[in-house]
């Protein structure tokens, strides 16, 4: 089954840094490009971030830039996300997401996500 | 950025009517648009990427069509499970998702 599964969520303070955790399974995770994509509650949807296939490509959004860093490790299946001078603005439920490709040029594949909170 | 405007931000029918769901640009993105259904609880899940291309499981009663800066998702007849909230996507110039059109029973 094909499968994204997110992790490392959790309460942290204004200021303060988390790593999310994404970990791929039932596809080969190394040709695919993979986002990080965030939900406030009863909020829209947001994109974050985008990491190519090796990692040597990376887009962020201007909220983030400069604070969060996409990361990918081929060989563990997983997509990371380091959150640092974390804002309550932050605050959200993250989604890792597959990238489908030329042929699905879409998010085709989700996980359920990780919340974070930012609060005092 | 480009900025994605889905209108309207509710929209009630009932069962069996048709749908009609719009999408604006602030500036072209050609036909590379996407469309998505949320569920309470749930992730998002992809119906149609280009425009107009319905994503692998997606019954043929939903549509779309546009380009450039005018994008419409129709679904034919609704069905009960097609309440939801939608959402259109650009990836013509990095990323960015509109702010979701809900979709009611009426």
């Amino acid at each position: 089954e094909v499968q994204l599964v997110e992790s490392g969520g959790g309460l942290v303070q204004p200021g303060g840094s988390l790593r999310l955790s994404c970990a791929a399974s039932g596809f080969t995770f190394s040709t695919f490009w993979m986002h990080w994509v965030r939900q406030a509650p009863g909020q829209g949807l947001v994109w974050v971030a985008r990491m190519n296939l090796d990692g040597s490509n990376t887009i962020y959004a201007d909220s983030v830039e400069g604070r969060f860093t996409i990361s990918r490790d081929n060989a563990k299946n997983t997509l990371y996300l380091q959150m640092n001078s974390l804002r309550p603005e932050d605050t959200a439920l993250y989604y890792c997401a597959r990238y489908g490709g030329t042929s699905l040029p879409g998010f085709d594949i989700w996980g359920q996500g990780t919340m974070v909170t930012v609060s005092s | 950025e480009i900025v994605l405007t889905q209108s309207p931000a509710t929209l009630s029918l009932s069962p069996g009517e048709r749908a009609t769901l719009s999408c604006r640009a602030s500036q072209s993105v050609s036909i590379y648009l996407a469309w998505y259904q949320q569920k309470s609880g749930q992730a998002p899940r992809l119906l149609i990427y280009d425009a107009s291309n319905r994503a692998t499981g997606i019954p043929a009663r939903f549509s779309g069509s546009g380009s450039g800066t005018d994008f419409t998702l129709t679904i034919s007849s609704l069905e009960p499970e097609d309440f939801a909230v939608y959402y259109c996507q650009q990836r013509a110039n990095s990323y960015t998702f509109g702010q979701g059109t809900k979709l009611e029973i009426k």
